[in-house]
């Protein structure tokens, strides 16, 4: 069973386009949602997280929408660049948890 | 600082062989994971050491034993291997003090089992 559902699988978009990526999640004992990025050969690297007092948070071109009643969150990049190509996973845990909930990952492509 | 160190880099094994997959830190983490990534699947955790002598399972045990043989080193053993077990494997570790911390990853081991 899948706890967090991370759509779309794989997306391309043009340079200076929005990427958006939405992930939902079931358990609501969750308060911790980072955002990783991953590039082809190498491990993922943490790229944006959020907890669920915010319903935003925006760190350079990136953001995290947060919608706690819906269960969901987003990760949108904005004016995406080609070296943004990579592929990215959502997940999810407690905070004081030590385990991660990984969505199934989105490949991003940003065509020049 | 190295951070999260694994090896190999790459391994072919035929089915029913054994081997060993390492992962090192030197960042003085407490919690170190090992996960296996397959395609659409995201990242699933197989095992986890939240602290050194501790070790717990994580999603998808079954196959594998781990060792956390100090605070720097977590082993994960395949003691008979099987095509179901060709993936990325990643090591992580997270530092644990005082709140939410990110996980560190390793570059990964490919392993193909034929």
């Amino acid at each position: 069973q899948q706890q967090v559902k991370q759509s779309p699988q794989s997306l391309i978009v043009q340079k200076g386009g929005i990427s958006i990526i939405n992930c939902a999640y079931e358990n609501t004992a969750f308060d911790y949602f980072p955002w990783y990025q991953q590039f082809p050969g190498k491990g993922p690297a943490l790229l944006i997280a959020i907890r669920p007092d915010v319903s935003e948070k925006k760190e350079g071109r990136f953001t995290i929408s947060f919608n706690k009643s819906a269960k969901q969150f987003s990760l949108h990049i904005m004016d995406s660049q080609p070296g943004d190509s990579a592929t990215y996973f959502c997940a999810a845990s407690r905070a004081a948890g030590n385990k991660l909930t990984f969505g199934g990952g989105t490949r991003v492509l940003v065509k020049p | 600082n190295a951070g999260v160190t694994q090896t190999p880099k790459f391994q072919v094994l035929k089915t029913g062989q054994s081997m060993t997959l390492q992962c090192a830190q030197d960042m003085n983490h407490n919690s170190m994971y090992w996960y296996r990534q397959d395609p659409g699947m995201g990242l699933r955790l197989i095992y986890y050491s939240a602290s050194e002598g501790t070790t717990d399972k994580g999603e998808v045990p079954n196959g594998y034993n781990v060792s956390r043989l100090n605070k720097r080193e977590f082993s994960l053993r395949l003691e008979s291997a099987a095509p179901s077990q060709t993936s990325v494997y990643f090591c992580a570790s997270r530092l644990v003090a005082g709140g939410p911390n990110e996980q560190f990853f390793g570059p990964g081991t490919r392993l193909t089992v034929l």
